[in-house]
């Protein structure tokens, strides 16, 4: 059963430029997470996903991020504009939610983003 | 969600046990105790995770004090490639609350 999966591993971008990182869940999962780690910091929720729906996006900034998880294809975090603030490695994660029985969230391997 | 306390870094021989403590003094009945891991710069990694009775898996055991206060992550043996950041987390498992919040963890490092 494969895991999370996370494309691209390593992305460069320009100031000013638009990233795009996908995530497709565990087979059979339909919640995704993700979630920002900055450099020497620990990992901070971004936002929380279900198909076609934003449950809670209460860490994502503002402006110039938004997320998506269609009904068909992966999740996909967007970021606009991109500063060199926005480098940081992005982890999703997915869950099959079981309501009540303890939900296990699993995590991809991450995109690392470096903002030149 | 309850905020969780660990100290910074522990460390033990490899091959023994190693114990990794939490405290959650303001845990609530509904709240699941959660133990991920982050080798390096990996992805983190579940370990296991319970509500009130201790847990065993292939990885680890879990011990959930009575009062469901503290708890302990045991390492039964150790290897170097255990070394890594450890985070307890306690979460109430309902759906708009899902988020995890990770805290510092805990430094376990494995000596030779």
């Amino acid at each position: 059963n494969a895991g999370v999966m996370q494309n691209p591993r390593h992305l460069v971008r320009r100031r000013g430029q638009e990233a795009r990182l996908r995530c497709s869940p565990m087979k059979g999962h339909s919640h995704v997470y993700w979630y920002r780690q900055l450099p020497e910091e620990g990992l901070k929720f971004m936002v929380y996903l279900q198909k076609e729906n934003i449950i809670d996006e209460s860490g994502m900034p503002k402006e110039r991020f938004s997320a998506e998880f269609p009904k068909e294809g992966p999740s996909i975090l967007r970021i606009q504009q991109v500063v060199r603030g926005d480098s940081a490695a992005y982890f999703c994660a997915s869950s099959l939610h079981l309501q009540g029985a303890g939900e296990t969230q699993y995590f991809g391997p991450g995109t690392r983003l470096l903002v030149l | 969600d309850a905020k969780t306390t660990q100290p910074p870094s522990m460390d033990c021989a490899e091959g023994r046990a190693a114990n990794l403590p939490c405290n959650h003094s303001t845990i609530s009945g509904n709240e699941y105790v959660y133990w991920y891991r982050q080798i390096h710069s990996q992805g983190p990694q579940y370990i296991i995770h319970g509500l009130k009775n201790n847990e065993t898996n292939e990885m680890a055991s879990l011990i959930i004090t009575e009062d469901r206060k503290s708890s302990t992550l045991i390492l039964p043996h150790a290897t170097l490639r255990d070394t890594a950041v450890y985070y307890c987390i306690v979460r109430v498992d309902t759906g708009a609350n899902s988020k995890l919040t990770f805290g510092k963890g805990i430094t376990l490092s494995v000596r030779p």
